[in-house]
């Protein structure tokens, strides 16, 4: 298994400000995930980030709203910039900790996001 | 591409009796299927997961699923519920050709006493 935290595990920010999450795993990964969780629905994936490589977004997220850092293979940021209220969710990271989906993914305990 | 769907958005059950909770898949392939819970406030725990083999999967907090090819149905059992069991249950499908897991909108369990 993998312990996984997130910092910070709340915030509250102004229209038009960035904020930057950070996701510390307690072993070394090779794969780690950014999802949104927007109120009352489920999780979207954002994208996924390999160290040593540019991140890979999904449909419907650009780098240039939501950059990512993988600095090594314990640590990632997600940055949601230039913030909406729509931007208000849970934003999680996981891990995979095996060799591909077929083993199994750990989250983080999440940051809530209010953007006003 | 692959999709989860849980039918049932929220679900009520009297503490003491018997749960199910429906996740129906689509895939052209074999997927991997896992069922996660996420109690008010916490993080995702996994409560099992079903790569191949014994199409049923016991999990923890005495959770158990089935996977049914033939309904592409990955549905959670439990004999007896209790109050802690009250939380949002998310089914989840991957593949074999990336590590993509995409989840289901959730099915949230509410428990009478």
């Amino acid at each position: 298994s993998a312990v996984i935290s997130q910092k910070p595990s709340r915030d509250i920010c102004q229209r038009g400000t960035s904020l930057t999450i950070q996701c510390q795993v307690d072993s070394q990964v090779t794969m780690m995930f950014w999802y949104r969780q927007q109120p009352g629905q489920s999780l979207t994936l954002i994208a996924t980030a390999n160290q040593g490589s540019e991140a890979t977004y999904e449909s419907g997220f650009v780098i240039d709203k939501f950059p990512i850092s993988r600095p090594n293979l314990t640590f990632s940021t997600l940055t949601v910039s230039n913030m909406s209220p729509e931007d208000s969710s849970i934003y999680l990271c996981s891990v995979d900790m095996g060799q591909g989906v077929g083993e199994t993914q750990y989250f983080g305990p999440g940051t809530r996001l209010l953007v006003l | 591409a692959q999709s989860v769907t849980q039918p049932d958005i929220h679900i009520t059950v009297s503490e003491g009796a018997s749960l199910e909770l429906r996740c129906n898949y689509s895939y052209g392939a074999t997927p991997y299927l896992f069922w996660y819970v996420q109690s008010p406030g916490q993080g995702l725990q996994l409560l099992l997961k079903y790569f191949s083999g014994d199409t049923l999967v016991q999990g923890i907090k005495g959770f158990e699923a089935e996977f049914k090819r033939s309904q592409s149905s990955f549905n959670l059992r439990k004999p007896s519920v209790h109050w802690s069991d009250a939380a949002e249950y998310f089914c989840a499908v991957g593949t074999n050709r990336d590590d993509k897991i995409i989840f289901g909108k959730g099915t949230r369990l509410h428990i009478l006493p």
